[in-house]
């Protein structure tokens, strides 16, 4: 089973909401990452949790605010979001964060709508 | 730095006719390389990998080479369906930098009935 599961499928906030994403693996997997997704992009890195700890910040805002309670579940809280923080929020786990070879599984992800 | 440069979409088809997107890469060592899909409103699929020089990955009808002598992975099938119409995406994780994913910008595919 290579599935990721994230909550909810869609969100829509407004800029003084306070809100959380959800994801979970249960392939026993050891990093997992968080990436945003603008329409018509590549995704962008913006987190890497490796072993529960967070190893990789890609210089996100503060506003974003990773959460690793255990080695299954990865949590994105959000807080005083902008407009043009809408998008397509994607969860991916791995084996391990430092093995070029291992394959990075992603989530179906959160379509975020702020506004 | 690490890069992946991919045919610019939409690539429009009709059912049965032959697909290649191309993908080449610049990275310094051996890069691991990787195909993945995404199909609308839905998150990426590993499509294939491979992660040596003169590897194939297939999977679905789909097959890529690593070609290092012209660094390049370029995606290919036979014969396309309207279900195959999805966004690609050529990565690449270099040895040098864990497994962080390099990607292209991606090329949308459109098969037509």
């Amino acid at each position: 089973d290579t599935e990721v599961t994230q909550t909810p499928k869609h969100l829509v906030m407004g800029m003084t909401n306070k809100k959380s994403l959800k994801c979970e693996q249960h392939m026993g997997h050891r990093a997992m990452y968080w990436y945003k997704q603008k329409a018509k992009k590549p995704p962008e890195l913006m987190f890497v949790y490796s072993y529960e700890k967070l190893s990789i910040n890609e210089s996100v805002p503060s506003r974003f605010s990773p959460e690793c309670p255990n080695s299954s579940l990865l949590n994105l809280h959000l807080h005083a979001l902008q407009p043009e923080d809408s998008a397509l929020y994607l969860c991916a786990s791995s084996q391990q964060s430092m093995i070029s070879t291992d394959t990075q599984y992603f989530g179906p992800g959160t379509r975020l709508t702020v506004l | 730095g690490d890069s992946v440069t991919q045919m610019e979409g939409p690539v429009t088809l009709s059912e049965e006719a032959f697909l290649t997107i191309n993908c080449t890469y610049t990275a310094t060592g051996y890069p691991s390389l990787f195909w993945y899909v995404q199909y609308p409103g839905e998150g990426l699929q590993l499509l294939l990998k491979a992660t040596k020089a003169d590897d194939k990955g297939s999977n679905k009808g789909f097959e890529a080479t690593y070609r290092k002598e012209t660094t390049s992975f370029h995606l290919e099938k036979g014969s396309v369906q309207v279900s195959d119409s999805a966004v690609y995406f050529c990565a690449l994780s270099a040895n040098n930098a864990g497994n962080m994913l390099t990607f292209g910008g991606g090329t949308r595919l459109m098969v037509k009935p």
